[in-house]
């Protein structure tokens, strides 16, 4: 089975702090994605990468930076949380080959105070 | 992005059929239909997808109206473990596709 794991379910940071969001996959996809989800608005794509250091914005990038280093890896970086970051962020991954099917991590669940 | 109309809930019986519609009147002809599933306190999770002829897989089944604009999902038998929010997403299968959730239907089985 395919595995998305996410480093934390939850997290609590202060504003201003800078946080990492970590995503590993061990199906060696080439794409990974970060969400994010709020009642009311649904998944929404912050960022996404079809390939090692390369990545592309998605509907909501600004706040966010990411970095993929390797190919099982793809990291979410807040330089400045801010409370309006506090939400649910859902990563996921894909193969080319696998006609678009995304597998998500369980998430993690970040309060910014 | 190809704009689809589920049902804000539904709600059925334990080990009843459960057919969940999508109306995508917008789609294009190179979307496939996506079906994903929510449930609680966890990521998304597929389930099942189509382009024209009806699908089954050991979860569920797809049937596709003839003129691509709706779809139905079928739960054979649903569980308790089958309670989600569903989704249903066009999406073409080349790439780094991002998906486009809408707010999906969400299924409550009673006991």
């Amino acid at each position: 089975d395919v595995k998305v794991t996410q480093s934390s379910r939850y997290l609590v940071k202060r504003t201003g702090e800078k946080v990492f969001l970590e995503c590993v996959q061990d199906m060696d996809h080439e794409n990974m994605f970060w969400y994010r989800q709020d009642p009311g608005l649904g998944l929404r794509l912050i960022y996404f990468s079809y390939d090692v250091k390369m990545k592309e914005k998605g509907d909501i990038p600004e706040g966010y930076s990411v970095s993929r280093e390797k190919k099982e890896r793809f990291s979410l970086i807040l330089e400045s949380a801010s409370t309006n970051q506090t939400s649910m962020y859902l990563c996921a991954s894909s193969s080319t080959g696998l006609r678009g099917i995304q597998y998500f991590g369980a998430g993690t669940r970040l309060s910014v105070l | 992005d190809a704009k689809t109309t589920q049902p804000n809930s539904m709600e059925s019986n334990e080990e009843e059929p459960v057919h969940l519609p999508c109306n995508h009147s917008t789609i294009s002809g190179t979307d496939y239909i996506h079906w994903y599933r929510q449930l609680p306190s966890q990521g998304p999770e597929y389930v099942i997808h189509g382009l024209t002829s009806n699908v089954n897989n050991r979860m569920a089944s797809l049937a596709i109206a003839e003129d691509r604009k709706s779809s139905t999902l079928i739960l054979h038998r649903a569980t308790l473990r089958d309670a989600a929010v569903y989704y249903c997403i066009p999406n073409i299968i080349q790439g780094a596709q991002k998906l486009v959730f809408g707010q999906g239907t969400r299924l409550t089985i009673n006991p």
